[in-house]
């Protein structure tokens, strides 16, 4: 089975410019979430998306946003890049036996995405 | 608000030896608590988790961690490194009912020497 698929792995983008990160979960699994990751740092927390539903947001402006699709895939999109929103981007999604439970995230390589 | 320390930036072992990487806590309840692993340009993989009961918890590879609630405590340990444990390790906490937002420390990069 394959894991957790993002696209593209790297991005290069200039401030100002939109961007959308692709994610597709783990077959069978219901729930993804988003995660900033600057460099030297821990992942952050963006958003959480289960059943096509937003069921968790952090602490980002309204230039980020998210959707989730029928087939559980998501999108995230950055509006108005700022050389801030250089980071890696990571993808998770947990087990199909509960999404609100925080089970268990299962993490993808991420999008690496620079803004110059 | 839940937080997550990991005092230790970075650490340097010389292989067979022992590890411990430490992280502290910030929660208002028993929380759920995590160690990751990052290999350099990789997405992040689970170690071990910690929900309830027993508070020592075996992981992959060898790991455990146990949960210390006196000290707001939940330490990773090996007893023998080898040179394929060099990475950065994530301790994260999770908070009961609120979904997949959990809060990650800043990391402690793991240095194996022969």
């Amino acid at each position: 089975d394959a894991g957790v698929t993002q696209s593209p792995t790297h991005l290069i983008k200039t401030r100002g410019q939109h961007v959308t990160l692709r994610c597709s979960p783990i077959s069978g699994h219901k729930s993804v979430s988003w995660y900033q990751q600057v460099l030297g740092q821990g992942p952050q927390f963006i958003f959480q998306y289960y059943e096509k539903e937003e069921r968790g947001r952090g602490n980002f402006p309204d230039r980020f946003s998210a959707r989730q699709f029928p087939n559980y895939s998501s999108e995230l999109n950055v509006n108005a890049l700022l050389l801030g929103d250089s980071a890696l981007y990571l993808c998770a999604s947990s087990s199909p036996s509960g999404a609100l439970t925080n089970e268990k995230l299962f993490f993808g390589s991420g999008t690496q995405l620079s803004v110059l | 608000a839940q937080s997550v320390t990991q005092p230790d930036i970075h650490i340097t072992v010389s292989e067979g030896a022992s590890l411990e990487l430490r992280c502290n806590y910030s929660y208002g309840a028993t929380p759920y608590l995590f160690w990751y692993v990052q290999s350099p340009g990789q997405g992040l993989q689970l170690l071990l988790k910690y929900f309830s009961g027993d508070t020592l918890v075996q992981g992959i590879k060898g790991f455990e961690a146990e949960f210390k609630r006196s000290q707001s405590s939940f330490n990773l340990r090996k007893p023998s490194v080898h040179w394929s444990d060099a990475a950065e390790y994530f301790c994260a906490v999770g908070a009961r009912g609120s979904g997949n937002q959990f809060y990650f420390g800043t990391g402690t990069s793991l240095t194996v020497i022969p």
